[in-house]
């Protein structure tokens, strides 16, 4: 597509419950991440792909979140048991590669966890 | 470790210039700079790599300085199109992951 996509835009859910948050990036983009940002912060980093590897996942809060990548394209973050506190907005960004390259962003996607 | 961003709001008028720096403890393999108006995505301005780089385009360029770990970000001549927040994003060198970690951000507000 001509841009990052992600879906949904906004999801509201209960505490407890499991979400999973889509990315489709830029089309022949080898590089996704995630970011979740909180309002007035800065994105805070979770994980980034190269391909269909993590290659770092250091940002994850905890083990209730998990992302994949199965194909090198989409990916979906996955969040279980989810709590008030992963309220914030779900960013997904693409680069062509990594190091070198720019992010172009989605438009996110809007957690609240009620 | 996260960059620190200065200053945190900046008012101008039309016309006028501004200056936001973004500064980290840590060595620096490359430096990002985004602006994200309110409720949108960030969007890319220009990334600089280390060896130390000035790049531009318009009226908004950038250096990096990468004895000193610091990148600045110039905006001249400011039009109302401008005001957003802008924030550094910086890689670490050395680190083993390109992972780009984000400053708090400047709000820069121009007005007629």
């Amino acid at each position: 597509g001509a841009g990052v996509s992600q879906t949904p835009s906004n999801k509201v859910t209960e505490k407890g419950k499991y979400v999973e948050l889509r990315c489709d990036p830029i089309s022949g983009h080898t590089a996704l991440y995630w970011y979740r940002q909180s309002l007035g912060q800065g994105p805070e980093f979770l994980i980034y792909f190269q391909g269909t590897g993590a290659a770092d996942d250091s940002g994850l809060p905890n083990d209730r979140f998990f992302a994949v990548r199965p194909e090198g394209s989409v990916s979906t973050l996955k969040i279980q048991r989810t709590e008030r506190g992963d309220s914030a907005v779900y960013l997904c960004a693409s680069s062509i590669g990594t190091g070198a390259y720019g992010y172009t962003f989605g438009s996110g996607t809007r957690l609240t966890v009620v | 470790q996260q960059p620190v961003q200065s200053p945190q709001a900046v008012i101008l008028r039309e016309g006028e210039d501004a200056v936001i720096n973004c500064s980290s403890s840590k060595a620096l393999y490359s430096v990002h700079w985004y602006r994200q108006k309110h409720g949108e995505a960030p969007v890319f301005l220009m990334i600089l790599l280390k060896g130390g780089e000035q790049k531009g385009h318009d009226k908004i360029s950038a250096s990096f300085n990468e004895k000193k770990q610091q990148s600045s970000l110039y905006l001249t001549a400011s039009q109302l199109s401008y005001s957003g927040t802008y924030f550094c994003g910086t890689v670490n060198s050395g680190a083993g992951s390109y992972q780009l970690t984000f400053g708090k951000g400047t709000k820069l507000s121009v007005i007629p």
